[in-house]
């Protein structure tokens, strides 16, 4: 019964290949994240989608392309892997409260590109 | 812009003793706060919240912080720390519908 799951935990790949990781929450939640964690332990929001819609996009290569089939699910393409697009990602959700934005993370992906 | 800023990158206690991790913030707004915590190789999870109900809120494990506003300062504290409280810790500020800024991070080390 968990509650934010991402596949695959660990991903380790060549520079320039593409790769998905995907990501399903069962909380019913209206809103899903992806955030990128780097090596000291810093994290950044990437994307959020709200109902499928993208609501955040920070400053992001446009070589990720997250892609929202429903709003259980919420999947991060990556063109093109670049050794500094190692780190781990998170994916997380919340549901829509204007005044409130807990939000539930996944266990992560490791992505480590060679 | 709403910010918070994570004082000592890594703060050393031994068991039983008085854990203090320092989270200051800048916001316009009332702010929401929240303490998350990192176990090695896992994702967040969320300690306790600020939402304005009260300045002293509870949290899991035995975890409390204050909101203090003259301070601006929301510390996460827990009177005796335990071994299995060694972790990252990050505090984070709402910025925006749908939006949590996160800090630096703290990592919490627990020496026998």
């Amino acid at each position: 019964d968990t509650a934010v799951s991402q596949t695959p935990k660990y991903l380790v790949t060549q520079m320039g290949n593409d790769k998905s990781i995907k990501c399903e929450q069962n909380l019913g939640h209206d809103t899903m994240y992806w955030y990128k964690q780097d090596s000291k332990k810093f994290l950044k929001i990437m994307f959020s989608y709200n109902n499928k819609e993208l609501i955040i996009n920070e400053t992001v290569p446009n070589r990720f392309s997250p892609k929202s089939p429903d709003k259980a699910h919420l999947n991060l393409h990556i063109n093109s892997l670049e050794l500094g697009d190692s780190a781990v990602y998170f994916c997380a959700s919340s549901q829509d409260r204007e005044w409130n934005n807990e939000q539930f993370f996944g266990p992560g992906t490791r992505l480590t590109v060679l | 812009a709403q910010s918070v800023t994570q004082l000592g990158s890594h703060v050393s206690v031994s068991e039983g003793a008085l854990v203090l991790l320092r989270c200051n913030y800048s916001s316009s707004v009332p702010p929401y706060l929240f303490w998350y915590v990192q176990y090695p190789n896992q994702g967040l999870q969320l300690l306790l919240k600020y939402t304005s109900a009260a300045t002293l809120v509870k949290g899991i494990n035995g975890f409390e912080a204050e909101f203090k506003k003259s301070e601006t300062s929301f510390h996460l504290t827990k009177p005796s720390a335990h071994m299995s409280d060694a972790a990252e810790y990050f505090c984070a500020v709402k910025a925006g519908f749908q939006k949590l800024v996160f800090g630096t991070g703290t990592r919490l080390l627990v020496s026998p």
